[in-house]
């Protein structure tokens, strides 16, 4: 089974502060996503790539930023962190093309900003 | 816009009654949709897919047809075990772009 694995499990940050979060898969998937996960609202996509280069923006992108540096990893980053980014927040990769696409998430990170 | 719509939040059961979760969805593109299954502090998992209108498929109990007619993907189980109390996404592919998710519907069953 594909492996997906994100770093950090839980963050606490400051307001202000600067976020990464990091995530890592073994299996040569190109597509990668981040979503966030808030009760109520399900899954939200916040940015996902092609391969390595390419981010593209999702559903609710403000106050995050993006980086594919290599096939394998794939982060989000929020330059300025604010109590409502508090969340789950999953990457998850994809093992084909698009419309037919199974997706392999993360354990998912907790973050806590305060 | 494509969306998917999940219309309970909360659904309470005792073991071996059947279940039945609503999902709905919008989409100008030709629909691709999925549930996904996730336990208490794990990972989202597939649970099962489709693309074809009227035929049902199947995994791990839970069995779910596409209707086009009615844009609908419910997902059902004849006999609901304690293990299957979860939190349960119906998601569809927004426009060839990359997967949406409806809100989700969290599954409680007792003994």
């Amino acid at each position: 089974e594909a492996a997906v694995t994100q770093s950090p499990r839980n963050k606490v940050a400051v307001t202000g502060g600067k976020v990464t979060l990091s995530c890592n898969q073994t299996n040569n998937h190109n597509n990668m996503y981040w979503y966030r996960q808030d009760t109520g609202h399900g899954l939200r996509l916040i940015h996902y790539s092609y391969g390595a280069g390419s981010t593209e923006k999702g559903d609710i992108p403000d106050g995050y930023k993006a980086s594919r540096p290599s096939q394998e990893n794939f982060s989000l980053i929020l330059e300025l962190a604010t109590p409502s980014q508090t969340s789950v927040y999953f990457c998850a990769s994809g093992d084909e093309g698009q419309l037919n696409e199974r997706l392999f998430f993360g354990h998912g990170t907790k973050l806590s900003v305060l | 816009g494509d969306s998917v719509t999940q219309t309970e939040g909360l659904v309470t059961l005792t073991k071996g009654l059947p279940v039945m979760l609503n999902c709905t969805y919008q989409t100008t593109y030709s629909p691709f949709l999925f549930w996904y299954v996730q336990h208490l502090n794990e990972a989202p998992k597939l649970l099962l897919k489709s693309s074809t209108d009227n035929k049902r498929t199947e995994h791990q109990g839970f069995y779910a047809t596409l209707h086009k007619s009615s844009s609908s993907f419910h997902l059902q189980k004849s006999s609901v075990q304690l293990s299957d109390s979860a939190l349960y996404f119906c998601a569809q592919y927004q426009g060839g772009r990359a997967l949406i998710f409806g809100t989700g519907t969290t599954v409680s069953v007792s003994p």
